[in-house]
Formats: structure tokens, sequence, C-alpha cells
């Protein structure tokens, strides 16, 4: 079975704090995506990665960073956290589409809930 | 731009009754659509996607490419089949960006 791992279920942090979130798969996925989740607003892309070191802004990069030293683990930074990032953390991982096993599907972690007071 | 929509925010049905979830998306080229469910404090999955054409659960889902839409349709819900519902598009071809609606909440009621 796909596992896809995230280290925190729930943090709690005050404004201004550095926070990571960390996020390893053990299926040799190539692609690793951070989503965000909010209620009415589906799943919003925040970052995704296709290789080692390679990172692509996806629709809400702003307040984020992202890294990815090692093919399994994908890290979210918030370097400054505002109370707006308040929310539900999804990390997702899928293998490159030139693969054979590769079906287009995301497997998600079970998400890391963040609050910001 | 791309975009999916899910115009219901929450869909309520009695246990039995046919239930349609509604999903238009906006994309240019060819697309890659899926459905993804997430049941009470379990993590989000794969329900169905559209060029396997199956069956799951109960659940199909055509994609009408005139109308844009990719609508999720069951003939008799179940109880167990409360649960949030994601429809969403993966773009360019070959390429690997998946984007999501806002999701719609079926309660099936008993």
């Amino acid at each position: 079975d796909v596992k896809v791992t995230q280290s925190s279920r729930y943090l709690v942090k005050r404004t201004g704090e550095k926070v990571f979130l960390e996020c390893v798969q053990d299926m040799d996925h190539e692609n690793m995506f951070w989503y965000r989740q909010d209620p009415g607003l589906g799943l919003r892309l925040i970052y995704f990665s296709y290789d080692v070191k390679m990172k692509e802004k996806g629709d809400i990069p702003e307040g984020y960073s992202v890294s990815r030293e090692k093919k399994e683990r994908f890290s979210l930074i918030l370097e400054s956290a505002s109370t707006n990032q308040t929310s539900m953390y999804l990390c997702a991982s899928s293998f490159f589409r030139g693969r054979v096993q590769n079906t287009g599907e995301l497997f998600f972690g079970e998400g890391s809930r963040l609050t910001v007071l | 731009a791309q975009r999916v929509t899910q115009p219901e925010k929450l869909l309520s049905v009695f246990k039995g009754a046919p239930v349609e979830l509604k999903c238009n998306y906006s994309y240019s080229g060819s697309p890659e659509l899926f459905w993804y469910v997430q049941y009470s404090r379990q993590r989000l999955q794969l329900l169905l996607r559209h060029i396997s054409r199956e069956s799951i659960k109960g659940f199909t889902a055509d994609l009408n490419k005139g109308e844009t839409s990719f609508h999720l349709k069951k003939p008799f819900a179940q109880e167990e089949d409360s649960a949030m519902y994601y429809c969403a598009l993966s773009y360019p071809p070959g390429g690997f960006k998946t984007i999501f609606g806002a999701g719609t909440r079926l309660f099936v009621k008993a």
C-alpha cells in the first residue's frame, strides 16, 4: 500500500514563528504536492515538485516555501506564520507521467492541521 | 484559466434515492478528470477517473466535453456514501498539475 506520512497531525503556533511541515512517501513517487484545504474553497495547490531539488509554484505560493532534498521527502515551510495560514495542509504524491505505473492518481497523507494564534 | 466548479456545497438525499454531484470544468485541451472522496476521519482518496470508465461503489461519471461537465452519479444512495466529494482536473496531457473544486458534502439520510 502507498503510504504518505505527514509528521505532525496537529500544530499550534504563534504569529511570526517559523513552521516546518514534513511529508514522506515510501512508493518511489517522483511527484509531490502540498495543498491547503479550507471549507468552501476546496483544495488549493501551494507548491509541487517533480524531482529532487526541483519545485514549482502552485496557485497560492505566497508566504510559503518548500524543500525537496531527497526523493521521498517534501517539506513545506512557513517563514513567518500568520493567522490567515490557519488551515489543514495536505501532502500528496504520484508517479511521473512517463512511468508505466502512472494513472494520474494522487495519494494523500492524513493532513496536518495548523492553528496560528 | 483552468478551473473546476462544484456548484453545490451541500447535498442531502434519502437512502435509496438517486444522487448526482455536479462538476464543471474549464480547460481548452483534453482534460483528465477525477473524483476524490474523503470519508469522516479518513484521508482523501481516489474514487474514480474518467479515462478508465469504471464504476466504483456504484458511482459512475461521464465526461461531457460539449457541456464541459463530469457529474458523479449513483442510482441508489447508501448511508455509507455520506462524505466529502471533490472533482479534480489534471493538466496538461503528460503533465501532472492537479486542481480541485471546492467540494460537495453529501449527506444520505436514513
